[in-house]
């Protein structure tokens, strides 16, 4: 079975901060992608991947970077965290020309 | 732009049918899916459809496609109070990437 494992399920921070979210799976997939969800939003894409040092943005970038150093590993940064980041944050994966994605558990932050 | 509606609430009581609906506007997406979020978890993908079917049955989920009207719904038989959950759907975007377009998900409260 394929594995995302979110480095935190809650996390709580403070305005101003500079946040790490990591995210690792262990099945040797091309394709790794954040998102945060909101009640009567859905999922909103923050930024996906499709290979090691390649990234792109999605939707709603603003606000985040990301990392690819490896191919197991995805991080998402939030640079100078904000009251508006307090979310459900969903990292998911997907081999290259697939398109079913698998999703980690999620990991809740809030910003105070 | 790409856009994915549904309704945000379903209620039904425990043994009866209960029909999820979604609705798409890429009429070139390549795969629809369906999948399930149960409270505090990530997204756990239920089944999907590729855009030259019009129904797929996979035990107590049926898939239905209306390409004509852009209209994707999910039944579930036998609704168990196991099924309460969020449904999203999402739609493969065309072209070249790899992403996926969520709808905002809808709740289904299973009453007893």
């Amino acid at each position: 079975d394929v594995k995302v494992t979110q480095s935190s399920r809650y996390l709580v921070k403070r305005t101003g901060e500079k946040v790490f979210l990591e995210c690792v799976q262990d099945m040797d997939h091309e394709n790794m992608f954040w998102y945060r969800q909101d009640p009567g939003l859905g999922l909103r894409l923050i930024y996906f991947s499709y290979d090691v040092k390649m990234k792109e943005k999605g939707d709603i970038p603003e606000g985040y970077s990301v990392s690819r150093e490896k191919k197991e590993r995805f991080s998402l940064i939030l640079e100078s965290a904000s009251t508006n980041q307090t979310s459900m944050y969903l990292c998911a994966s997907s081999p290259g020309g697939t398109l079913t994605q698998h999703f980690g558990d999620g990991t809740r932050l809030s910003i105070l | 732009g790409e856009d994915v509606e549904q309704s945000l609430f379903l209620s039904v009581r425990e043994g009866d049918s209960s029909v999820i609906n979604c609705t798409y506007t890429d009429s070139s997406s390549t795969y629809l899916y369906w999948y399930k979020q149960e409270p505090g978890a990530g997204l756990q993908l239920l089944t999907y459809i590729f855009s030259n079917m019009d129904m797929k049955q996979d035990q107590r989920l049926t898939v239905l496609l209306n390409k004509k009207d852009k209209h994707l719904s999910l039944r579930i038989a036998d609704t168990q109070t196991g099924d309460s959950a969020i449904y999203f759907c999402a739609e493969s975007m065309s072209g070249a990437t790899n992403k996926l377009i969520f709808g905002t998900g809808t709740l289904l409260a299973v009453q007893p």
